[in-house]
């Protein structure tokens, strides 16, 4: 079964700190798309990052980075020296060939920066 | 910019009135969908569309209807909408080549209110 947790539901840091939110996902396919997703109080997901299961590389784009592990089933995002505009809710999400067109999204975490 | 609109952004219905939210994309996407998401909560998917052929999540309730008369545009009619339906109605697209695994592209949302 697929399945997305992401344990943390609310974390809080002080600007400029970095900060890791964590995603552990299942699924029995070998083939699968993970994404992240953010969603700032404005209600719109934004799309951040899709990676296959075949890639393993680590991705930095500015700020944020993402570590997948296959051997963890876990694909982290971090965000360095965070700032105030990163609030929002991130949603971790896996989509695979056995769920049709779903996409199983995790609970989400609420990031809070304070200046 | 090619995006994924949604109107309006606020509804407010009153009790078992119908209420229709639509969504209209200039991506050319085959793929169209539509997620509840209630506060604190994971984006559920309700229903989508591959080009014309409908797909009803087996858990949405008979209340919600979806029409998708050309590619561009999409509609979520609620039959009679009931307290617990109050939420915010997401619209997403995909290219739909790849199956799940495309990325969704979301719209801003519509929040929901019924009196």
């Amino acid at each position: 079964a697929q399945k997305v947790t992401q344990a943390q539901t609310e974390i809080s840091v002080v600007e400029k700190e970095d900060v890791t939110l964590d995603c552990v996902y299942e699924t029995r396919d070998t083939t699968y798309y993970l994404f992240w997703y953010k969603q700032p109080p404005s209600g719109e997901l934004v799309f951040l990052i899709r990676r296959n299961s075949f890639d393993e590389q680590n991705e930095i784009s500015g700020r944020y980075s993402w570590n997948f592990q296959k051997s963890t089933s876990s694909f982290n995002f971090t965000i360095t020296a965070s700032q105030v505009v990163d609030s929002a809710v991130y949603f971790c999400a896996l989509s695979d060939n056995t769920g049709g067109f779903k996409t199983i999204f995790g609970a989400g975490t609420r990031l809070f920066v304070k200046a | 910019d090619a995006m994924v609109i949604q109107n309006p952004r606020y509804q407010v219905t009153q009790f078992g009135k119908p209420v229709t939210l639509s969504c209209s994309q200039t991506l050319n996407h085959n793929v169209m969908y539509w997620y509840q998401q209630k506060s604190s909560q994971a984006p559920k998917l309700l229903f989508h569309y591959y080009d014309k052929d409908f797909n009803n999540e087996a858990d949405t309730p008979d209340n919600f209807q979806s029409r998708r008369p050309n590619t561009s545009f999409c509609f979520l009619d609620i039959r009679s909408p009931g307290l617990g339906d109050a939420a915010m109605y997401l619209c997403a697209t995909s290219l739909g080549t790849s199956g799940s695994t495309d990325t969704q592209y979301f719209g801003p949302g519509t929040r929901l209110t019924v009196l």
